[in-house]
C-alpha cells in the first residue's frame, strides 16, 4: 500500500495564480483532511471530509476550496493565491473520523511570491 | 472551539535522560488525545494516544498521562536516544466532533 500520496511535492506560485493540490489514499478510509503547517503554529485544519460526498470547513478555510472526488481522492484548490498561503500542506486520512489514527501524506511545500 | 497549548516549545536533554512535554486543553468534552512525532522534513506520525476513560498508557519507552479534572495531558519519554530528536505535537478532539486541534509543537533535541 502506498498509504497517503500528495502531488506536487513543491510548487512556486505568483500572487493571484490558482492551483490544485491532489491527495489520494489507498487504505479505504472514510475521512480525509487538509492541514497547513506554519512554523511555530502546529497543524491547522483547513477543510475535512468526514465521508464520501461531504465536506466541511475547518479552522482556517478562507481562500481555499475542496472536492471529495470519490472515496480515495480529496483535492484542495487555491483560487487566487496570496503570500499568506505560503506554507506546507498536509493531507491526512483516518478510518472513521477524528478519534482514529490519522495517516499523513508527505506534504506539499508551497511558496507564493 | 478547542484550544490546545503545549509546553515547552523546545527541550534539550542528554541521551539517557527523561523528557516530559505537557499540554493543556480547554474543551471539557474532549476525549481523545493523540501524540504525533515529526522528524525534520517528514510527515507527522502517531506515536501514542489516550482516551478519556484511562489515566495512563505506556508503550515501551513512551507513556502518556491524562488528568481530566485539570484538563492536561503529558508525554513522557524515558531513556532518550538521539533518534528521539524530532518535533512532537499533542492534539485533542471530541468523539462527536470532526476536528483534531493540535498544540504548537515541542522541538526535542537529544544530545549524545
Amino acid at each position: 500500500n502506498a498509504g497517503v500520496t500528495q502531488t506536487p511535492k513543491f510548487q512556486v506560485l505568483k500572487t493571484g495564480q490558482s492551483m490544485t493540490l491532489q491527495c489520494a489514499q489507498d487504505m479505504n478510509h472514510n475521512s480525509m483532511y487538509w492541514y497547513r503547517q506554519d512554523p511555530g503554529m502546529g497543524l491547522r485544519l483547513i477543510y475535512y471530509s468526514a465521508s464520501e460526498g461531504t465536506t466541511d470547513k475547518g479552522e482556517v478555510p478562507n481562500g481555499y476550496n475542496v472536492s471529495r472526488l470519490n472515496k480515495r481522492e480529496f483535492s484542495l484548490r487555491l483560487e487566487s493565491a496570496a503570500p499568506s498561503q505560503t506554507s506546507v500542506y498536509f493531507c491526512a486520512s483516518s478510518p472513521h473520523g477524528v478519534s482514529d489514527t490519522q495517516y499523513f501524506g508527505p506534504g506539499t511545500r508551497l511558496t507564493v511570491l | 472551539g478547542e484550544n490546545v497549548e503545549q509546553h515547552p516549545s523546545t527541550l534539550s536533554v542528554q541521551e539517557g535522560d527523561s523528557a516530559v512535554i505537557k499540554c493543556t486543553y480547554s474543551d471539557s468534552a474532549s476525549n481523545y488525545f493523540p501524540w504525533y512525532k515529526q522528524e525534520l522534513g517528514k510527515r507527522p506520525q502517531l506515536i501514542i494516544d489516550i482516551r478519556s476513560n484511562v489515566g495512563e498508557k505506556k508503550d515501551q519507552r513512551i507513556a502518556v498521562t491524562l488528568n481530566k479534572t485539570a484538563k492536561h495531558f503529558s508525554l513522557h519519554i524515558t531513556e532518550t536516544q538521539p533518534e528521539d530528536s524530532a518535533v512532537y505535537f499533542c492534539a485533542a478532539s471530541r468523539n462527536a466532533g470532526n476536528m483534531l486541534t493540535f498544540g504548537g509543537g515541542t522541538r526535542l533535541m537529544v544530545k549524545p
